[in-house]
C-alpha cells in the first residue's frame, strides 16, 4: 500500500501570513501527485495535478512544487485569508494504482 | 449542471442490515471510486472501477460490494459483514487514468446503530 504523509496535521495562522505544507510520497513508480482543498460541508476540489519532476503550478495566491526524485511536494499559500481555511489533501498514485490520500493538513486562518 | 451526486446525505441503519449508497455522475467519466473517511484518518479506497462492468478492490474492500452496470452509476453496498460500517463515504470520478483531477460527491454519512 502506498504511504502518503502530510505535515503538519493542523495549522493556525494570522490573516496575511504566508504558510506552507508538506506532502511526502514514495518516489518509486511515481505517476501523479494531486492537491485538493476540502472546505467544511463541501466536496473536495482539485487544486493541482502534477506529474513531472520540478513541476511548479500556481492558482492565485496558492502554488505547489513537486520533487519526484526525493518524493515530496510543497503547497504554499501567500497572504492567507479566512476563506483559505480548509483541509488540504495530498494524494499520489503510482503505476496503475488509484490515488492514495494523506490525512490532510487542517488550516485555520484567523482574522 | 455536470457533476457527481451522492444520496442520501445521511443514512441510519440497524446493525446486521445491508445498505446501498448511491453515486451518479454525468461527467462522462470512465473511472469511479469509493472512499471512506474515519476521524483522524485520510481517505481510504474501498473499490474502484475504470470501465463499465469492471471493478477492483481497494485497500479496505472487505464487507463491501459494488457494481458498475452503467457508466454513470457506481453504487456501494455496505454488507452486514463490514465490522465497523459507521463512517463518512465519498464517491469520486475521473477521466482515467489518474493523472487528471478527481471530482467528488458531497458524501454520505452512514450511522449503524
Amino acid at each position: 500500500i502506498l504511504n502518503v504523509e502530510q505535515s503538519p496535521q493542523s495549522l493556525h495562522v494570522q490573516e496575511g501570513d504566508s504558510t506552507n505544507f508538506t506532502c511526502s510520497f514514495p518516489s518509486s513508480n511515481f505517476y501523479a501527485l494531486h492537491w485538493y482543498r476540502w472546505e467544511t460541508a463541501k466536496s473536495p476540489e482539485a487544486l493541482f495535478v502534477m506529474t513531472l519532476n520540478g513541476d511548479e503550478k500556481k492558482k492565485g495566491r496558492i502554488s505547489a512544487t513537486l520533487n519526484t526524485k526525493e518524493g515530496y511536494s510543497y503547497l504554499y499559500i501567500k497572504g492567507s485569508q479566512p476563506e483559505d481555511s480548509a483541509t488540504y489533501l495530498c494524494a499520489s498514485c503510482s503505476g496503475n494504482t488509484p490515488l492514495v490520500f494523506g490525512k490532510g493538513t487542517r488550516l485555520s486562518v484567523i482574522a | 449542471d455536470g457533476g457527481i451526486t451522492q444520496s442520501p446525505k445521511y443514512l441510519f441503519r440497524k446493525e446486521g442490515q445491508n445498505v446501498t449508497l448511491s453515486c451518479e455522475q454525468n461527467l462522462n467519466h470512465d473511472a469511479m471510486y469509493w472512499y471512506r473517511q474515519d476521524p483522524g484518518q485520510g481517505l481510504r479506497l474501498i473499490y474502484y472501477s475504470q470501465i463499465v462492468n469492471d471493478f477492483q478492490k481497494g485497500d479496505i474492500a472487505e464487507g463491501y460490494s459494488v457494481s458498475r452496470e452503467k457508466k454513470e452509476s457506481f453504487p456501494l453496498t455496505v454488507t452486514s459483514a463490514q465490522k465497523n460500517p459507521t463512517a463518512f463515504y465519498l464517491c469520486a470520478s475521473s477521466i482515467a487514468p489518474m493523472n487528471t483531477e478527481a471530482f467528488f460527491g458531497q458524501g454520505t454519512r452512514l450511522t449503524v446503530v
